[in-house]
């Protein structure tokens, strides 16, 4: 595709219940980044995958959080047992490689628990 | 307590330059990078600049990095009301791969 497409763009869910967020990189990004943007706050980084493995998990708030990323492309983050806390924009970015180039960012998954 | 600090907002009159100001804490930061986010849209990389540069030029855009204070800043020359934005400062840690360190974000407000 032409950028980074994440799904849904909104979610509702109710406390207790599982979500998953799915990001779509641009083809051939080797990188895939996952942030959260809380209310006011800025981004927070959450996990960094370089083709299937996750080198740095070191972001991910609790053991319900966790991503999977196959075929080196699609990436799903899910989060166990939602709280209200987790209300956030889920933003995912792709770039090149690993190093030093630009990250592009998706539109964003809105989720919010109530 | 956050590793990169901005101001919240900031309101200019069309056509007077912008200064969004940002501090980071990290001094290994090999890469900094302004990002804007627009309503409704994604985050879009305006421009960055290397450690080891303290200037950097692109159209109305001027960065200026103070390594020894570690203070970033951005001048939007001739601001207009589509520079309307959230301006977000980011420092890139070591290590081999882009983990992006974000601030809260600096929302600025151009008016007539």
């Amino acid at each position: 595709g032409a950028g980074v497409s994440q799904s849904p763009s909104n979610k509702v869910t109710e406390k207790g219940k599982d979500v998953e967020l799915r990001c779509d990189p641009i083809s051939g990004h080797t990188a895939l980044y996952w942030y959260r943007q809380s209310l006011g706050q800025g981004l927070e980084f959450l996990i960094y995958f370089q083709g299937n493995s996750a080198p740095d998990k070191s972001g991910l708030p609790s053991d319900r959080f966790s991503a999977e990323r196959t075929g080196g492309s699609v990436s799903t983050l899910t989060i166990q047992r939602t709280q209200q806390e987790d209300s956030a924009v889920y933003l995912c970015a792709s770039s090149r490689t690993g190093t030093h180039n630009e990250q592009f960012f998706g539109p964003g998954t809105r989720l919010t628990v109530l | 307590g956050e590793d990169v600090e901005q101001s919240l907002f900031l309101s200019v009159r069309e056509g007077d330059s912008s200064v969004i100001n940002c501090t980071y804490t990290d001094s290994s930061s090999t890469y900094l990078y302004w990002y804007k986010q627009e309503p409704g849209a994604g985050l879009q990389l305006l421009t960055y600049i290397f450690s080891n540069m303290d200037m950097k030029q692109d159209q109305r855009l001027t960065v200026l990095l103070n390594k020894k204070d570690k203070h970033l800043s951005l001048r939007i020359a001739d601001t207009q009301t589509g520079d309307s934005a959230i301006y977000f400062c980011a420092e890139s840690r070591a290590g081999g791969y882009n983990k992006l360190i974000f601030g809260a974000g600096t929302r600025l407000a151009v008016h007539p």
